[in-house]
């Protein structure tokens, strides 16, 4: 079946704008992460789904960040008023989150530039 | 002290050598240990996923985990060019669904 698919994979945006990523789990993966990670550096976690709910946001870098799921499948992941520091690639994955089966799966990314 | 350490450097292997890469993680509750390989410019992709004490071999790969002393580690035999990428060590959470993730060690191999 499909992986999980991200979009738009390059976005190059001005300081100060609103951008939005998605990512489209594969079916059946109740379970939705994203992670930041910048150049040359390891992934930083950034917030969790289960379902619709986000039981942890704790990597969410500052209130500029927030992030949804509807209907137990897409995400959205917005970062406000951007900032050159928030250039990095923006990771998705997704897993069965059942006992034993937390193998995650990654999405190809979506590589933001802030100018 | 972070969830998950890779300390070594990039390591350099000869075609048709072992690489060997550890990782430690500070959770005594992580039950899930996984090795992750990413391409330069790729998003990382899974090589192997251990679970219990002892080691996990699938074809060239060896995976080895010590919960008693808190280390993952990879084995890569015959080490070909192709294996050249960075490879991330990541641990469950106890108790959370989120994986903690290592800051990967860079693997080279010269032909």
């Amino acid at each position: 079946g499909a992986g999980v698919s991200q979009s738009p994979s390059n976005k190059v945006t001005e300081k100060g704008k609103d951008v939005e990523l998605r990512c489209d789990p594969i079916s059946g993966h109740t379970a939705l992460y994203w992670y930041r990670q910048s150049l040359g550096q390891g992934l930083e976690f950034l917030i969790y789904f289960q379902g619709n709910s986000a039981p942890d946001k704790s990597g969410l870098p500052s209130d500029r960040f927030s992030a949804e799921r509807t209907g137990g499948s897409v995400s959205t992941l917005t970062i406000q008023r951007t900032q050159q520091e928030d250039s990095a690639v923006y990771l998705c994955a997704s897993s069965l989150a059942r006992s034993g089966e937390e193998t995650q799966y990654f999405g190809p990314g979506t590589r933001l530039l802030v100018l | 002290q972070k969830e998950v350490e890779q300390n070594s450097g990039p390591l350099s292997v000869p075609e048709g050598a072992i690489a060997s890469l550890n990782c430690t993680y500070s959770d005594r509750g992580s039950q899930s240990f996984f090795w992750y390989r990413q391409y330069s410019g790729k998003s990382p992709e899974l090589i192997m996923s251990i679970y219990s004490n002892g080691d996990k071999e699938d074809g060239r790969f060896t995976a080895q985990l010590n919960k008693a002393s808190q280390y993952v580690s990879l084995l890569i035999r015959d080490s070909q060019p192709s294996d050249s990428a960075t490879y991330l060590c990541a641990g469950g959470v106890y108790g959370n669904n989120r994986l903690a993730f290592g800051k990967g060690n860079q693997v080279v191999v010269i032909p």
